[in-house]
């Protein structure tokens, strides 16, 4: 099956930092999603991006479908930021199924 | 507009026993995934339904069952609870079902299962 990857496992910044989150997948993919859990575990969708560019306020994605692979940007990083980042991908013309990366674990200092 | 919600938010059973799980998805949204999250992971594919029908499966154990209901709420059962089956449990709603939809999946706060 489809094998996507994140990269890197764990990064730690001060606030006001910017960072760049990467996910590499491995087939064509129909959607591909960005999401944050939170601390208390729920998944905010942060970007539905299965190619180009879009932003939102200090946060925005650019897809490259063709070259299979998505990447996250956050600039001006704040405290609310830290959490884990998912990417994740939908493959299948007959269900609704997700498949998501292990995480980017995102731990913004003070 | 509420969105798709779930009960309980906690819930501590011990091995053997079985627990339902249940999910409201957003209103007008037809679709209902469920996905389990074991520490560490990202979440994993058990179950999607579609107009109560079962549309797709992941790789889980007939333990593991669920259903739709006409108003398209869903449950998701867990019968003879292992220590491993621990883990956040999360629903997705989407407004149709069926692949290759170009929209968005939202999900739940999730149901935490502790098994001991």
């Amino acid at each position: 099956g489809i094998q996507v990857e994140q990269s890197p496992p764990d990064l730690i910044l001060q606030e006001g930092a910017n960072s760049t989150l990467r996910c590499n997948f491995s087939d064509s993919v129909n959607n591909l999603q960005w999401f944050h859990q939170n601390p208390w575990g729920q998944l905010i969708n942060l970007f539905y991006i299965p190619s180009g560019t879009k932003q939102n306020g200090r946060l925005s994605a650019t897809t490259v479908a063709t070259e299979r692979y998505s990447l996250l940007y956050i600039s001006s990083s704040q405290t609310t930021d830290s959490g884990v980042y998912f990417c994740a991908v939908e493959q299948s013309r007959r269900d609704d199924k997700i498949i998501f990366g292990k995480g980017t674990r995102l731990h913004i200092l003070p | 507009d509420a969105g798709v919600t779930q009960s309980p938010t906690h819930l501590i059973k011990t091995r053997g026993q079985q627990v339902t799980l249940r999910c409201s998805p957003i209103s007008g949204h037809k679709s209902v995934s469920w996905y389990q999250q074991v520490l560490g992971q990202g979440p994993q594919f058990i179950f999607q339904y579609y107009e109560k029908e079962e549309r797709g499966r992941g790789n889980f154990p007939d333990r593991f069952s669920a259903r739709q209901f006409p108003n398209y709420s869903s449950e998701l059962n867990v019968n003879a609870l292992l220590l491993g089956d621990s883990a956040l449990y999360l629903c997705a709603s989407r407004l149709w079902g069926g692949g290759g939809r170009l929209d968005t999946q939202y999900f739940g706060p999730g149901t935490r299962l502790t098994v001991l």
